[in-house]
């Protein structure tokens, strides 16, 4: 059956300062890997994806994620937040999106 | 624009009183979608239609109905609605296989 764990409920950052946040998956083949971001009040909106090719992705947004297979993992990064990106994030995984508990993003100033 | 447009977007109602959540696409996606968001839970699906005439159940299908009788339209129906109901719903639509998914803007449901 497909999965998805993100291990963090919530993380504060400093404005400026880098963040990964994690997500672990279980799929039976080479997985379909979604991340959503959901401001306050707002819909999804999809950061970016991975199908197949170059297991780096870069989404919008300044987000970038790495796929890596052995570890069964699709973290998520970004080298320097902005207060903008405090929100809560979600990794999905198959063709169907099943979604992770979410991650809720803190950025102080 | 590509839409998927939800409604009521905010709705309270009372125990029993059967509500319908309409869920309608305009780029002629086959794959369409019901969630549910709580707190803590993340989303969960609740049914899910790979095409006209053909549903599934999700995870969380107890309590809900759906049908798929136009590609377009892929309505949520609450036959009889019970407190534990309340939650934000989104429908979301594709054109299946890993292809992006677009999602509505959400319907706050609340019943007391």
């Amino acid at each position: 059956a497909q999965s998805v764990t993100q291990p963090d409920i919530h993380i504060t950052v400093s404005e400026g300062a880098s963040l990964e946040l994690r997500c672990n998956y279980s799929y039976g083949a080479t997985p379909y890997l979604f991340w959503y971001v959901q401001s306050p009040g707002q819909g999804l909106q999809l950061l970016l994806k991975y199908f197949s090719g170059d297991t780096l992705v870069l989404g919008i947004k300044g987000f970038e994620a790495e796929f890596k297979r052995s570890q069964s993992s699709f973290n998520l990064r970004k080298p320097s937040v902005h207060w903008s990106d405090a929100a809560e994030y979600f990794c999905a995984v198959g063709a169907k999106l099943v979604f992770g508990k979410g991650m809720k993003l803190t950025v102080n100033p | 624009e590509a839409q998927v447009t939800q409604n009521p977007r905010y709705l309270i109602t009372v125990t029993g009183k059967k509500l319908t959540v309409t869920c309608s696409q305009n780029m002629n996606h086959e794959y369409m979608s019901w969630y549910r968001q709580d707190p803590g839970l993340g989303l969960r699906q609740i049914y899910y239609s790979m095409n006209v005439e053909v549903t599934d159940k999700g995870d969380v299908p107890e309590g809900y109905k759906v049908s798929r009788k136009e590609k377009r339209n892929f309505p949520l129906i609450l036959e009889s609605p019970s407190p534990n109901q309340t939650s934000l719903y989104f429908c979301a639509s594709s054109f299946g296989g890993g292809n992006t998914i677009y999602f509505g803007e959400g319907s706050w449901l609340t019943v007391v």
